[in-house]
């Protein structure tokens, strides 16, 4: 089982709509979560951390539950240039071992 | 500004052959690591390095070898390549469990 999994979509939204991913992770000591963007053959970008209260930024809301082990990643109001993969990411412990999942491709159409 | 610098950006090599791929950061950062993306797979922890001096294994070491130079410097290398390891390859840092910050990547391929 992988330490961090995600569903791997396509997400296939309108414009305008709001759409919802979510990333679970086994190691329970996990401390540090993120939320990265990956453009067709480019790097990953960070999009967001993930704090224990949530946090907001714009259209884009990050979620932690550490009592079910995800995070949670909101999008609203999509726009094409949305359309990209989103990587969550979980610092385990207090190794510096950061770990990703394997993506979600979201596809925004008009 | 330049970041996380990797080299070479293309690479094709021969089964067998060896190679070193170079990653430098500009940023001051302690932590470094190396990735494999391939199709559907996200990003592969190889090996990676919490500060300078110390190396660890990722999910998937094997065939490859690290070396942490410096506090800059991260290299990763394949002693003798094989056509599983044609992949793009990241490498990243960051300070200490913060954000990580990534290369441009290294589109490898072996035949």
């Amino acid at each position: 089982r992988k330490e961090v999994e995600q569903d791997p979509g396509p997400f296939n939204v309108p414009e305008g709509a709001t759409v919802a991913f979510n990333c679970t992770y086994s190691n329970s000591a996990s401390q540090s979560f993120f939320w990265y963007r990956q453009d067709c053959r480019k790097e990953p970008k960070l999009l967001m951390s993930v704090y224990s209260s949530g946090n907001e930024d714009g259209r884009f809301t990050a979620q932690l539950n550490r009592a079910s082990q995800y995070i949670s990643l909101l999008i609203r109001d999509s726009k094409l240039s949305d359309s990209a993969t989103y990587l969550c990411a979980v610092n385990e412990d207090s190794s510096y071992k950061l770990i990703f999942g394997s993506g979600t491709r979201l596809l925004v159409r008009p | 500004n330049a970041g996380v610098t990797q080299t070479p950006k293309f690479q094709v090599l021969k089964t067998g052959q060896s190679m070193t791929l170079q990653c430098a950061q500009d940023m001051n950062h302690n932590s470094m690591y190396w990735y494999r993306q391939d199709p559907g797979m996200g990003l592969r922890l190889i090996y990676y390095s919490a500060s300078e001096g110390t190396t660890d294994k990722g999910e998937v070491p094997n065939g490859y070898n690290v070396s942490r130079l410096n506090k800059r410097e991260f290299s990763l290398r394949l002693e003798s390549a094989a056509p599983s390891q044609t992949s793009v390859y990241f490498c990243a840092s960051s300070i200490g469990q913060q954000e990580a910050f990534f290369g441009q990547g290294t589109r490898l391929t072996v035949v």
